[in-house]
């Protein structure tokens, strides 16, 4: 089946720790985002890249680190300099066909601090 | 950015239809607007979009307004499985979504 997988479903962080959370889709889309969802909230943008080896950085990318080596991966890393990483994560790409853009997203990551 | 407003919540009964209201003021030409859904603890999903025309899907329909400054999701017949939380959105044809903005949505709870 086509789509997004994002691993692990849970993740844990000690404090000072940096951890990675994987992104991963076989729908052949070039552009792929990043974001954060605090309970009850909205989704907020992290970061996002429209093509291999290029992307940029939405409202909240401080803390955050990614990479884009290849088209069907976009790891997000949370690095200890993100003091409050607690939240639901979500990955998604993106498609243009006949009547505009189309987001599909991942299940989420949902990390935690110990 | 373009931005959407809609309620907070909203109540509907188990096989009654619900309409979902969203205001769009500033949005631009080349701007679709798009329905997601997310489920607890899941990713949204696409629900249905439109751009100045009437759009019906096997999930829901999409009534846009003539000056496209709202528009209203239709559940014909609410199902338990319907209560999620919706989300209206604009999404530009073909470029950037860096700018992007999910705002907190209108959370639907179905009462059976």
């Amino acid at each position: 089946d086509g789509g997004i997988t994002q691993s692990p479903k849970y993740l844990f962080r000690k404090e000072g720790q940096n951890v990675t959370l994987s992104c991963e889709q076989n729908l052949n889309h070039d552009a792929m985002y990043w974001y954060r969802q605090d309970p009850g909230q909205g989704l907020r943008l992290i970061y996002y890249s429209q093509i291999v080896n290029d992307f940029q950085k939405g409202d909240i990318a401080e803390g955050y680190s990614v990479s884009r080596e290849k088209k069907e991966s976009f790891p997000l890393t949370v690095t200890s300099a993100q003091k409050n990483p607690t939240a639901f994560y979500l990955c998604a790409s993106s498609v243009s066909d006949r009547g505009g853009e189309k987001l599909f997203f991942g299940s989420g990551t949902q990390l935690s601090v110990l | 950015d373009a931005k959407t407003t809609q309620p907070n919540s909203m109540e509907s009964n188990e096989e009654e239809p619900v309409h979902l209201p969203c205001n769009h003021s500033t949005i631009s030409g080349t701007d679709y607007i798009h329905w997601y859904r997310q489920l607890p603890s899941q990713g949204p999903e696409y629900v249905i979009h439109g751009l100045t025309s009437n759009v019906n899907n096997r999930m829901a329909s999409l009534a846009i307004a003539e000056d496209r400054k709202s528009s209203t999701l239709i559940l014909h017949r609410a199902t338990l499985r319907d209560a999620a939380v919706y989300y209206c959105i604009l999404l530009n044809y073909g470029g950037s979504q860096g700018n992007l903005i999910f705002g907190k949505g209108t959370k639907l709870s179905v009462k059976p």
